[in-house]
């Protein structure tokens, strides 16, 4: 099975100031069709977790542009740009090759 | 508007069974038959956990390790509705359970994964004497 390895797990943010989680997978997810199959979910406060980025680097429908994914093979990287009040929440990554697995989650709050 | 409700959560016993329900509605351009579908669980204060996916025609199951054998994915594409059925139930299986519209299957040619782009509320799992 693919074991999804996040970090940090913690993410004290300032507004204004650019943000960054590493997801590592200990398989590669480059599936034959040149497709990372990674995506990130944000699990805001009391609510259902919604997506932001699929195959590694396309954002969903309605993501702001200061979220980017970037990475390949075992190696990820989700950046925000500028980082606002609304984007405090966990963020998970998971991969989607057959299965599908989440990472521990990293809690990004406000410092 | 896309929408998918689950239901059928509650308490339940040890070794109870339980059958969860997601009822879609909404969808635009494909239909329910279009997508695979999946359930993912958060047990209280705890990640979210991958449970289990199915193919659009439930020709295929994915179900992780742990409910191997105890779970049952299933769905009713003339009902738009995706099922869980929920066997054997220990301390460990207390969540909310969410499913959620996995990849599109356009064709027997065509298919694309975009993420799970839609999700529901969640149903409240809680297996306790």
């Amino acid at each position: 099975d693919i074991v999804m390895t996040q970090s940090p797990l913690s993410l004290p943010v300032t507004p204004g100031e650019p943000a960054s989680i590493s997801c590592r997978s200990s398989q590669s997810l480059l599936h034959t069709n040149g497709y990372n199959y990674l995506d990130w979910y944000l699990q805001k406060p009391g609510q259902s977790p919604q997506l932001l980025i699929y195959l590694g680097s396309n954002r969903a429908s309605g993501v702001p542009d200061r979220f980017s994914g970037s990475g390949s093979g075992t190696e990820f990287t989700l950046k925000i740009s500028r980082v606002e009040a609304e984007d405090v929440g966990i963020y998970y990554c998971m991969h989607a090759l057959q299965t599908r697995a989440f990472g521990q989650g990293t809690k990004v709050d406000i410092k | 508007e896309v929408q998918l409700v689950e239901s059928g959560g509650g308490l339940v016993q040890p070794g109870g069974s339980l059958r969860l329900s997601c009822a879609a509605s909404g969808f635009t351009g494909f239909s329910f038959s279009n997508y695979w579908m999946t359930w993912v669980r958060q047990a209280p204060g705890k990640g979210l956990e991958w449970v289990a996916t199915m193919k659009q025609d439930g020709s295929e199951k994915y179900y992780m390790d742990s409910v191997k054998g105890r779970f049952t994915i299933s769905r009713d594409n003339a009902k738009n509705s995706l099922y869980l059925q929920l066997y054997s139930l220990t301390a460990e299986d207390t969540a909310v359970y969410y499913c959620a519209r996995d990849r599109l299957v356009e064709s027997t040619t065509n298919a694309y994964y975009r993420g799970m782009d839609v999700w529901g509320q969640g149903t409240t799992v809680t297996v306790s004497s």
